[in-house]
């Protein structure tokens, strides 16, 4: 069964530092991984995906995450945080063409301090 | 284009009652699948549906059901509600087939009296 541990439950980084998130994946196959944002009392936005090619993923906002097979992990990041960043953040693995079924991760909230 | 729709926003409801909730997916969206928000589980899948049928479901118990109706547009319904059914739910809809960005409404807030 698949799985996403995101070990950090609460983040805060100042503005204008970098950010990075950790995901961990379990997978049985060559997975299909998103990173979701969620701000308060919002649905989920998509930041960035990957499912094959290039390990480095390019996504909205200024965000990048890089899939590392060797150790299961899909770990967000970005060089600079701005205040409008502060939101929860989701990991989540996709069932690929078995259809649209994402397992999340438990996510990780981020606090930016001014 | 508009974006995936959610009705209604807020519902409060007591135990036993049963709710329906709607979803109305992305113009030529023809999967909806139907995710549980909650403080202590997370977001967890309930269901997919894809051309009317259901293509995947997750472990939640008979209570929880779900249809697609022929304009892709979903319901899903809950029979005999429990305290623990208060929740958001979350209704992301996509194209349907392999590696497909799924996109999420703003969701139905639930609360279970």
């Amino acid at each position: 069964a698949q799985s996403v541990t995101q070990p950090d439950i609460h983040i805060t980084v100042s503005e204008g530092a970098s950010l990075e998130l950790r995901c961990n994946y379990s997978y049985g196959a060559t997975p299909y991984l998103f990173w979701y944002v969620q701000s308060p009392g919002q649905g989920l936005q998509l930041l960035l995906k990957y499912f094959s090619g290039d390990t480095l993923v390019q996504g909205i906002k200024g965000f990048e995450a890089e899939f590392k097979r060797s150790q299961s992990s899909f770990n967000l990041r970005k060089p600079s945080v701005h205040w409008s960043d502060a939101a929860e953040y989701f990991c989540a693995v996709g069932a690929g063409s078995s259809g649209d079924k994402l397992t999340f991760g438990t996510g990780t909230r981020l606090a930016v301090r001014p | 284009k508009a974006g995936v729709t959610q009705t209604p926003r807020y519902l409060i409801k007591t135990r036993g009652q049963q709710v329906t909730l709607s979803c109305s997916p992305i113009s030529g969206h023809r999967s909806v699948s139907w995710y549980q928000q909650t403080p202590g589980q997370g977001l967890q899948f309930l269901f997919e549906y894809f051309s009317e049928t259901q293509r995947n479901k997750g472990n939640f118990p008979g209570r929880f059901s779900g249809r697609q109706f022929s304009n892709s547009r979903s319901e899903m319904n809950v029979s005999t509600l429990e305290l623990g059914d208060s929740a958001l739910y979350l209704c992301a809809s996509s194209l349907g087939v392999a590696n497909n960005e799924q996109f999420f409404g703003p969701g139905t807030r639930l609360t279970v009296l």
